[in-house]
């Protein structure tokens, strides 16, 4: 597509599920990163993935958050057993990579834990 | 990782004022990037720099890469209602990419009629 896509735009969860949020990249985008936002707050870097590297999972607040890029391309968050200090604004951004590293981001997926 | 310092966290304007703001690194970045963040949307890239020394401009946007390359500031000339929101700036780091991008806490711009 055009432009960076996520989904769903907004996600409400019951205290304890699970949840999956999904970024499709621009395409031909070797990187692509999640960023996690709280309202009114700036953007914490959760992981990143740059072509067939291993991910850089240095970001992730607990082992209840994981990330995987299938092919390349698509990539989901899941967030397991989600509490209510995940409710946040999760952005996805993808760019070229070490050639060019301006990221695109999409509109982002806002997840509401109940 | 890399820290970005961003001032100022806000800004009260009167329409048509211009506006500075500016990033520091304790770092050296070999790219700044500056962003804008409407409510409800994802940041937009507005300018991006490559070269210390560098000056760009977008129509009323300006943005310098610092000598030093541990600072950047961006200015808006002759500010309009639609510059609000919350302007973030950001730098691979090291490593062209590793680590991720590193973000500002951001500066909000409120402009008052």
């Amino acid at each position: 597509g055009a432009g960076v896509s996520q989904s769903p735009s907004n996600k409400v969860t019951e205290k304890g599920k699970d949840v999956e949020l999904r970024c499709d990249p621009i395409s031909g985008h070797t990187a692509l990163y999640w960023y996690r936002q709280s309202l009114g707050q700036g953007l914490e870097f959760l992981i990143y993935f740059q072509g067939n590297s291993a991910p850089d999972k240095s970001g992730l607040p607990s082992d209840r958050f994981s990330a995987e890029r299938t092919g390349g391309s698509v990539s989901t968050l899941t967030i397991q057993r989600t509490q209510q200090e995940d409710s946040a604004v999760y952005l996805c951004a993808s760019s070229l990579g070490r050639v060019r590293t301006e990221a695109f981001f999409g509109q982002g997926t806002r997840l509401t834990v109940v | 990782g890399q820290q970005l310092n961003q001032s100022p966290q806000s800004m009260f304007i009167q329409e048509g004022e211009d506006v500075s703001m500016n990033c520091t690194s304790s770092s050296i970045f070999n790219t700044w990037l500056w962003y804008k963040q409407d409510p409800g949307e994802g940041p937009v890239l507005l300018i991006a720099l490559y070269k210390a020394g560098e000056l760009t401009s977008n129509g009323r946007l300006t943005a310098q890469f610092g000598i030093t390359r541990k600072d950047s500031f961006l200015n808006i000339s002759a500010s309009i209602p639609s510059d609000v929101g919350i302007y973030f700036c950001a730098g691979p780091g090291r490593g062209g990419g590793a680590d991720g991008l590193t973000f500002g806490k951001g500066t909000h711009l409120i402009i008052q009629p």
